[in-house]
């Protein structure tokens, strides 16, 4: 079975400060892996996904996310927050058997001081 | 291009009534699923579908809950005899049909039952 643990229920930081926000799966086989974006009463929004090749993933708004093999991490990171970046956001994981339901893990609301 | 649709975005239905659920997947994408989410927790894989085809339903509720896809027209999960419990936020997403495609989310129908 596959699994999502998000060890954070929220992560603070000041605006203009670096932000990470912390991933770790458990899959058999390879890992397809996945970070959403969830504002209040909205859909969840794509930012990036990590399937082969360069561990390091660049995806949207500025995001990045780094693939650790050894470490089963997909930690999320961002090197400068913005206010606008307060939100929950869900980290995700599928196996590349074929089977296409994502596990989500249980979310990390990011809060982002001015 | 528009994202995934879903509606309605809110419905309130009594204990035993039936709730009716639609999405229409992105222009291109013919492979849909259906997740929920309940309060402040990630979200739970329902059912993956592709046209007129039910292909992993294993998150499914094993009663009250069907979902289709047809041939024409959006996606519908159906439940039936609704009770408090099922209470909870339900998105659909789609994808293209490559293995390694994103999977794509709607608003999200909320349904309250009372």
């Amino acid at each position: 079975a596959q699994s999502v643990a998000q060890p954070e229920d929220q992560v603070n930081v000041a605006e203009g400060n670096p932000l990470t926000v912390k991933c770790t799966y458990s899959v058999s086989g390879n890992p397809y892996l996945f970070w959403y974006v969830q504002y209040p009463n909205r859909g969840l929004q794509f930012l990036l996904k990590y399937i082969t090749g360069d561990n390091l993933v660049k995806g949207s708004y500025g995001f990045e996310a780094e693939f650790n093999k050894s470490q089963t991490s997909f930690h999320l990171k961002k090197p400068s927050a913005l206010v606008s970046d307060s939100a929950l956001y869900f980290c995700a994981v599928r196996d590349n058997t074929g089977r296409r339901a994502l596990t989500f893990g249980s979310g990390t609301r990011l809060q982002v001081q001015p | 291009n528009a994202g995934v649709m879903q509606n309605p975005r809110h419905l309130v239905r009594r204990r035993g009534q039936e709730a009716r659920l639609r999405c229409s997947p992105m222009k291109g994408h013919s492979h849909v699923y259906w997740y929920r989410q309940l309060p402040e927790e990630g979200l739970k894989f329902m059912v993956y579908l592709q046209k007129e085809n039910i292909i992993d339903e294993s998150g499914m509720p094993k009663e009250r809950f069907s979902a289709e896809f047809p041939k024409e027209g959006p996606s519908i999960l159906r439940i039936q005899q609704v009770v408090r419990g099922d209470s909870a936020a339900y998105f659909c997403a789609s994808s293209a049909p490559g293995l390694q495609e994103t999977q794509y989310f709607g608003p999200g129908t909320r349904l309250l039952v009372l």
